[in-house]
């Protein structure tokens, strides 16, 4: 089984200021990892996902993520944050042969001017 | 434009009725899902379905039931039993039912208010 944890649950960073998530995740299977963002009260928007090959993994809005296999990690940054970034931000794992997406328990991203 | 609707955006109901959440995509995927979404607890999933006509428990499928009598239609019917109904219930289709490098695209949800 998979499990996924977002070490923070709330990140409050002002404007312009470099931003890290933290997620490790715990699998004895090869998986899928992703990044998706929640803005309030709507669906989830993919920011990136990592599949295989390079680690270093870039998205959409800016944002990256490293995956790092030794430390079962998958941080998500961003060097140089904006106001409309203020969101929900959830971690999700999946093992190669299953459907099953696991979700961390998000982490609310507070940008403040 | 493809993607998926959810309807209704925000849905009242009184404490012993069931109601029937509405899913629909046009993004010709095989595989669809439904979520429970509760502050703090991320994403939980209720029942998800690989292909038409079959379909699978979740982690909390107690007190839901779903249909999936057509490819692009998957709903969520929230019974009496469901002892906690009020939430955030988010839908999600992906290409595959049988894993693969894909993503699942969310619709933009559903919120229950059961009084």
């Amino acid at each position: 089984a998979q499990s996924v944890t977002q070490l923070d649950s709330q990140v409050p960073v002002f404007e312009e200021a470099p931003v890290e998530l933290r997620c490790n995740y715990s699998s004895s299977v090869s998986v899928y990892l992703f990044w998706y963002v929640q803005y309030p009260n709507q669906g989830l928007q993919l920011l990136l996902k990592y599949l295989s090959g390079s680690t270093l993994v870039k998205g959409i809005n800016g944002f990256e993520a490293e995956f790092n296999k030794s430390q079962t990690s998958f941080h998500l940054r961003k060097p140089s944050v904006h106001i409309s970034d203020t969101a929900e931000y959830f971690c999700a794992v999946r093992a190669l042969d299953t459907d099953k997406l696991i979700f961390g328990t998000g982490t609310r991203l507070q940008v403040f001017p | 434009d493809g993607g998926i609707t959810q309807s209704p955006k925000y849905l009242f109901r009184k404490e012993g009725q069931n109601v029937t959440l509405s899913c629909e995509q046009n993004l010709n995927h095989d595989a669809m899902y439904w979520y429970r979404q509760d502050p703090g607890q991320g994403l939980r999933l209720i029942y998800y379905s690989q292909i038409v006509n079959d379909f699978q428990k979740g982690d909390i499928a107690e007190g839901y039931s779903v249909s999936r009598e057509k490819k692009e239609s998957f709903p969520l019917t929230v019974t009496s039993a469901q002892k906690n109904p009020t939430a955030f219930y988010l839908c999600a289709s992906s290409p595959s039912g049988s894993g693969g490098p894909y993503e699942q695209y969310f619709g933009p949800g559903t919120r229950l208010t059961v009084t």
